[in-house]
């Protein structure tokens, strides 16, 4: 089992619908949660932080995380065609230090017009 | 403005001929990470710097070196390239204890 999976995709949404991508994770002592966004030949931005159970929202973003069921996911609203990339789940593992992050593969996204 | 630094963007190199790739930041980050990076592929972290202590991944191959001469800097030494290693290479930063990761914008290196 890896440790972060992520369905590859793609997933295809028209624009200004509601995109949903989820990430599962393996180890049950994780604390801390990230939500990177990577265009095609660029370098992984973040978009979004989650440390506690619940929603966090920011613009167009929320982030949900439900650690009793070791899942962690991101909403975009109102979808853009600039939303289209790879969205990278990444979790940081309990016991690790100076924030060592596991990646899953990134889940591809693209919004039609 | 603050930030991540690499050179170069692209690197071409041949065959076993040994390669550096270069970080630098003006963050102030105590922490500096190189990952590799391949297509569809999630980032794999090689090793990372606590200030001047190295930690190397145990599956990290010995083919791989870091150098970090002060806070700003941080190197990649590539000894003897081969075709597997062609990839993205990307340097990030954190915060000491700090948990959020900046990345530079990358290196991509094609062996030949």
């Amino acid at each position: 089992q890896k440790e972060v999976e992520q369905n590859s995709g793609p997933l295809s949404v028209p624009e200004g619908a509601i995109a949903s991508l989820n990430c599962t994770y393996s180890d049950r002592g994780s604390q801390s949660f990230f939500w990177y966004r990577q265009y095609s030949g660029k370098s992984p931005e973040l978009i979004m932080s989650i440390y506690s159970n619940g929603d966090k929202e920011d613009g167009r973003f929320t982030a949900q995380l439900n650690k009793a069921s070791q899942y962690v996911s991101l909403l975009i609203r109102d979808s853009q065609p600039s939303d289209s990339a790879t969205y990278l789940c990444a979790v940081r593992p309990g016991g690790t230090s100076y924030g060592k992050l596991t990646f899953g593969q990134g889940t591809i996204l693209t919004v039609h017009p | 403005d603050a930030m991540v630094i690499q050179n170069p963007r692209y690197q071409v190199t041949q065959f076993g001929k040994p390669v550096t790739l270069s970080c630098s930041q003006t963050l102030n980050h105590n922490v500096m990470y190189w990952y590799q990076q391949k297509s569809s592929q999630a980032p794999k972290l090689l090793f990372h710097y606590y200030d001047k202590d190295f930690n190397n991944e145990a599956d990290t191959p010995d083919n791989f070196q870091s150098r970090r001469p002060n806070t700003s800097f941080c190197f990649l030494d590539i000894r003897s390239p081969g075709l597997g290693d062609a990839a993205m290479y990307l340097c990030a930063t954190s915060r000491d204890n700090g948990l959020t990761q900046y990345f530079g914008p990358g290196t991509r290196l094609l062996v030949l």
